[in-house]
């Protein structure tokens, strides 16, 4: 049973590089989200996606660039990172039926 | 969406039932209760949610006063496993991917 898969798991990174964040499920869910968590900030919704094919922007957009070319994958992208960026990224599912959201086990990014 | 208000932290002793307090004054006759609990490191995990009766699952109970203003969570017979923050967010039904989660309540099981 994988549910969502993230990758990487860790990872440091200089600033001004480009990174994705990769997040996978295999729960054939409709809507995907990606969310980051800072201490004494919570978790903050940066971009999401109802269906395949469609995006939207979150609470914390900027900087940050999704797609979602299938159901199954919903990459993140950080153009030009900045230190900033510096956090755990969570990605999450949902079946817009059950109305309860499947979150992987996240990816920690430190940009230098 | 409406704000809720929890304690920061609280402690529970093993095998005893535990209590999470929500204060949400200003909900809104469409908006849900959920809950979710973060174990360190993990990614956070879905609890219970409810509109307006008290709801029952495998994990735990959703008591919601009858104003709604305040909610309920209560985990029967805690254990060691349920170490972690748990957050109370309420939320319109039709959003409920996009969750505003706030400090939460750290719970601590002793043994």
């Amino acid at each position: 049973i994988a549910g969502i898969t993230q990758a990487p798991t860790s990872q440091i990174l200089a600033a001004g590089r480009r990174m994705t964040l990769r997040c996978t499920q295999d729960m054939r869910h409709n809507a995907m989200y990606w969310y980051r968590q800072d201490l004494g900030l919570g978790l903050r919704l940066i971009h999401y996606s109802n269906t395949a094919g469609t995006t939207g922007k979150g609470e914390v957009p900027d900087g940050y660039s999704v797609s979602r070319a299938n159901t199954d994958d919903f990459p993140l992208t950080l153009a030009s990172a900045v230190p900033s960026q510096t956090s755990v990224y969570f990605c999450a599912s949902s079946d817009s039926r059950l109305g309860e959201l499947f979150f992987g086990e996240g990816s920690r990014l430190t940009v230098l | 969406d409406a704000k809720t208000t929890q304690p920061p932290s609280m402690d529970c002793a093993e095998g005893r039932a535990a209590n999470l307090p929500c204060n949400h004054s200003t909900i809104s006759g469409n908006e849900y209760v959920y809950w979710y609990r973060q174990i360190h490191s993990q990614g956070p995990q879905y609890i219970i949610h409810g509109l307006k009766n008290n709801e029952t699952n495998e994990m735990a109970s959703l008591i919601i006063t009858e104003d709604r203003k305040s909610s309920t969570l209560i985990l029967p017979h805690a254990t060691l496993r349920d170490t972690a923050v748990y957050y109370c967010i309420v939320i319109r039904g039709d959003s409920w991917g996009k969750l505003q989660f706030g400090a939460g309540t750290q719970v601590v099981v002793t043994p």
